[in-house]
Parts: structure tokens; C-alpha cells; sequence
């Protein structure tokens, strides 16, 4: 499985626009990006997920360029809500550990007023 | 639907006891996870199931024992609990390469 390297922690403001990027270099060509939130106590919450380019939601944008070596979580404009443990995680679709999907250190946002 | 659920939601095991959390998804979801996840860690994989009938081990399989006798369920037994797997564990499932659902979490402490 491809490992994963996010910072342990990035620090914003409210109003501001926050990009997390994750390090895959390892990825293989079947595998898919996945980002995760989660708060206290709770258990992760699906993100947005892609395999290349760009993917937008209603909460999220995920940039994958070309080599898909890296990715970037975008969140638009957060809030003290958004204050919350972010994973990139990257999932095999084949191969011998299909199904298997391991989670990183995650990144610790704070987002102050 | 419920979605997945976890019982218990807290329980407390001296050293040496054994118990078996529970995990039950209504989707019809093929695939299910056991994570523990410590105080201020990440969420690391215990086992996972991509199916009825099959089984395979994750990054701390060591102390667990899982089955999958049903798309349903996925119970996870602790025999001889020790102090160091006290930690919240999360059940998750998921169909196909869709996304993961989590349940709430059983929170266990090993005295």
C-alpha cells in the first residue's frame, strides 16, 4: 500500500481558505485518493475522493496533479467548525491487499476566529 | 437505515478477561474494518473483511480475533485483554471503493 505523509499540523483563520497536502509517492495506477475529517471522539467522516485532476463538492476541492505523487485538500473559507484531525488516505483497487485501507498521522487543523 | 452500529458503547475489562464488541451494517456493504485508534493517534487497522467468509489481517492483528459469518456483522473478540489495548475502536464498512461509514465507537479501558 502506498504510504502517506501529511503535516502533523497546520494552524488558519476563519474566512481564510486552507490547503492540506498529502505525499503519495508510491501510489500505483489503480489506486484512488480519499480524504477523511474527523472530530473528538467521533469516528472519520468521507470527505471527497478522486483518482486525477480536479474533483469539487459541496465542502471540499481535491487537486491531483499529473503524476498523482501528491494531493491537495482545499476547504474554501472555514470556520471554527472546521477545526477538526484531516487523512488522506490512497486505496488499492486491485492486487493482492485489495480492500485494505490503512490511515496516516492525519493533520491537525485549528482554525482560530 | 442505521448505518453501522457498535455495541458496547463503553466498557471496562480487568487483565486477563476476554469480550467480544459487536458491529452491525444495514447497507449490504461488502467490506468491513476494525480500527483502535489511541489517545491523540491516528486510527490504525486491526482486521478487515472484503466478504462473507473472509478474513485478513491488518497492521495490529496481535491479541484480536475477528469472523465474518454474514455480510451483516463483524464481530471483534479480545482474548486475555492486556492494559495496552486500551484504546476507542471503530468499525467501518463500505461498498466497493466507495467511501468508508464509521460507527460511534466502542471506548475500552483494560485495568
Amino acid at each position: 500500500l502506498a504510504k502517506t505523509t501529511q503535516p502533523i499540523s497546520m494552524d488558519s483563520y476563519e474566512g481564510q481558505e486552507v490547503n492540506i497536502t498529502c505525499s503519495h509517492n508510491n501510489i500505483a495506477t489503480n489506486d484512488y485518493i480519499t480524504w477523511y475529517q474527523q472530530f473528538p471522539s467521533q469516528g472519520p467522516r468521507f470527505i471527497i475522493q478522486g483518482y486525477k485532476t480536479k474533483v469539487t463538492n459541496e465542502v471540499a476541492s481535491l487537486f491531483i496533479p499529473a503524476d498523482r505523487k501528491s494531493s491537495t485538500l482545499s476547504l474554501p473559507r472555514v470556520s471554527l467548525s472546521d477545526t477538526a484531525v484531516y487523512y488522506c488516505l490512497v486505496g488499492n483497487a486491485g492486487g493482492t491487499s485489495y480492500g485494505k485501507l490503512t490511515f496516516g498521522q492525519g493533520t491537525i487543523l485549528t482554525v482560530h476566529p | 437505515n442505521a448505518g453501522v452500529t457498535q455495541t458496547p458503547k463503553f466498557r471496562i475489562l480487568k487483565i486477563g478477561q476476554s469480550m467480544t464488541l459487536q458491529c452491525t451494517q444495514d447497507m449490504n456493504h461488502n467490506y468491513m474494518y476494525w480500527y483502535r485508534q489511541d489517545p491523540g493517534m491516528g486510527l490504525k487497522l486491526i482486521y478487515y473483511s472484503v466478504g462473507a467468509g473472509i478474513t485478513d489481517k491488518g497492521e495490529v492483528p496481535n491479541g484480536y480475533n475477528v469472523s465474518r459469518s454474514t455480510t451483516e456483522d463483524f464481530p471483534l473478540r479480545l482474548e486475555l485483554a492486556a492494559p495496552s489495548q486500551t484504546s476507542v475502536y471503530f468499525c467501518a464498512s463500505r461498498q466497493g471503493f466507495n467511501e468508508q461509514f464509521f460507527g460511534p465507537g466502542t471506548r475500552l479501558t483494560v485495568l
